[in-house]
């Protein structure tokens, strides 16, 4: 099974509001991403989790605060966006190999 | 800087054609090369993965590493229309742990006509 979920699908928010993207892996994988995508561009990297432990920030702005709560599970909480920061939000897992990349969560900010 | 240079498209085909997708990279320590496929508003999936010098092959894909020449492709034979999509050529360096850094191309933009 390489399946890596994320909810919400879909999440409209303003700039003033707290929300939370949630990413679950059960392939037993040890290092988890957050990648932020734009229309037509390619992936960015934003977090790295290995072994639950942060292991890269990608000098992401304080507004997006990632976090492990265990091996399984990564979220990445949200507050005081701006409206460039709407894109597809990309969770994604791997194990000494090729990433495997949850369906996203497409984020709109007002 | 590390770059991954991808011609961005579009690469039009006719059905049942081979699709040569190209990609080259700037960093001589990259250890891993992947391709991806995204469709238009879905998320990439990985379709190939490559780390030695020669070719690999899996069904209808067969991804190419020549790392002397800084230089990796994916062909795509009998290409079908739901092989329509954005290919994005990806290298990793191991930034230790159990992961690679990737660095993405651009990705090109394959249509596939019937």
């Amino acid at each position: 099974d390489t399946e890596v979920t994320q909810t919400p699908k879909h999440l409209v928010m303003g700039m003033t509001n707290k929300k939370s993207l949630k990413c679950e892996q059960h392939m037993g994988h040890r290092a988890m991403y957050w990648y932020k995508q734009k229309a037509k561009k390619p992936p960015e990297l934003m977090f790295v989790y290995s072994y639950e432990k942060l292991s890269i920030n990608e000098s992401v702005p304080s507004r997006f605060s990632p976090e492990c709560p265990n091996s399984s599970l990564l979220n990445l909480h949200l507050h005081a966006l701006q409206p460039e920061d709407s894109a597809l939000y990309l969770c994604a897992s791997s194990q000494a190999g090729g990433k495997y990349f949850g369906p996203g969560t497409r984020l709109l900010v007002l | 800087q590390k770059e991954v240079e991808q011609n961005s498209g579009p690469l039009s085909v006719p059905e049942g054609a081979i699709a040569s997708l190209n990609c080259t990279y700037s960093d001589r320590g990259s250890q891993s090369f992947f391709w991806y496929r995204q469709y238009s508003g879905k998320s990439p999936e990985l379709i190939m993965s490559i780390y030695s010098n020669g070719d690999k092959e899996d069904g209808r894909f067969t991804a190419q590493l020549n790392k002397a020449s800084q230089y990796v492709s994916l062909l795509i034979r009998d290409s079908q229309p739901s092989d329509s999509a954005t290919y994005l050529c990806a290298v990793g360096v191991d930034s230790g742990g159990s992961n690679y850094k990737l660095t993405f191309g651009k990705g090109t933009l394959l249509t596939v006509n019937p």
